[in-house]
């Protein structure tokens, strides 16, 4: 399958701070990502689809000034969390379509966000 | 009602012993079909996508029916190492970034 990868795996930080992750597809081009959220026990929740060169585009109930969203190239997007709460402490996963595939998602290893 | 539904389980299943486990979805219009199986603190990962016709590979079969809307994951022999929560995933494919929804997954525990 389609190799995605993510950094960092792990981050801590402060109440307060911003944390950006990186997601890249890295043996195909991704036009379009996705971002998930997941807390324990629960779904993958979508937050967003970022789409190469354009504004991503933000599910119901998703801050897009909180969590900005940025599709530089066709192998890479970024998230970063604005002024993290801990409520903001999640798994964090990206994932990315090849234009060859069935539609089929190849996830990022995630990344887990700890805010104190 | 959610979308995507699944029974979370756990589905504790003897080591050698079949299993099988559907996930329903709400929209008619879905369009694609796959079973991720995702492990403790991990990323989900692809398993097998679902096709009309349903399909096999290995120990596992998923099978489609549409007229019931749901889909269906079935492991035979089962091995200590499918232990796992196992995500159905519906791709309504109504634009061209084909968004998916998730069900909460299923939880199976196979025993020694």
């Amino acid at each position: 399958g389609a190799v995605v990868s993510q950094h960092p795996s792990r981050v801590i930080c402060k109440s307060g701070t911003s944390v950006k992750i990186e997601c890249r597809s890295l043996d195909f081009q991704a036009t379009t990502m996705f971002w998930y959220r997941q807390f324990p026990k629960q779904s993958l929740m979508l937050m967003a689809t970022s789409n190469e060169g354009s504004k991503a585009t933000y599910e119901q109930g998703v801050e897009k000034d909180k969590f900005l969203i940025n599709h530089a190239s066709l192998t890479l997007s970024t998230l970063t969390v604005t002024s993290a709460h801990p409520e903001d402490s999640s798994f964090y996963i990206c994932s990315a379509s090849p234009a060859s595939g069935n539609n089929e998602q190849f996830f990022g290893p995630g990344t887990r966000l700890t805010v104190l | 009602r959610k979308e995507v539904e699944q029974d979370p389980g756990p589905f504790n299943v003897p080591e050698g012993a079949t299993v099988a486990f559907n996930c329903t979805y709400s929209n008619s219009a879905s369009q694609s079909f796959f079973w991720y199986r995702q492990d403790c603190r991990k990323e989900p990962k692809l398993l097998m996508s679902v096709y009309s016709s349903g399909n096999e590979d290995g120990r596992f079969t998923a099978q489609l029916n549409r007229a019931s809307q749901y889909i269906s994951l079935l492991i035979r022999d089962s091995k200590l190492s499918d232990s796992a929560t196992y995500l159905c995933a519906v791709n309504l494919l109504t634009d061209s970034w084909g968004k998916f929804q998730f069900g909460a997954g299923t939880q199976v525990v196979v025993t020694p």
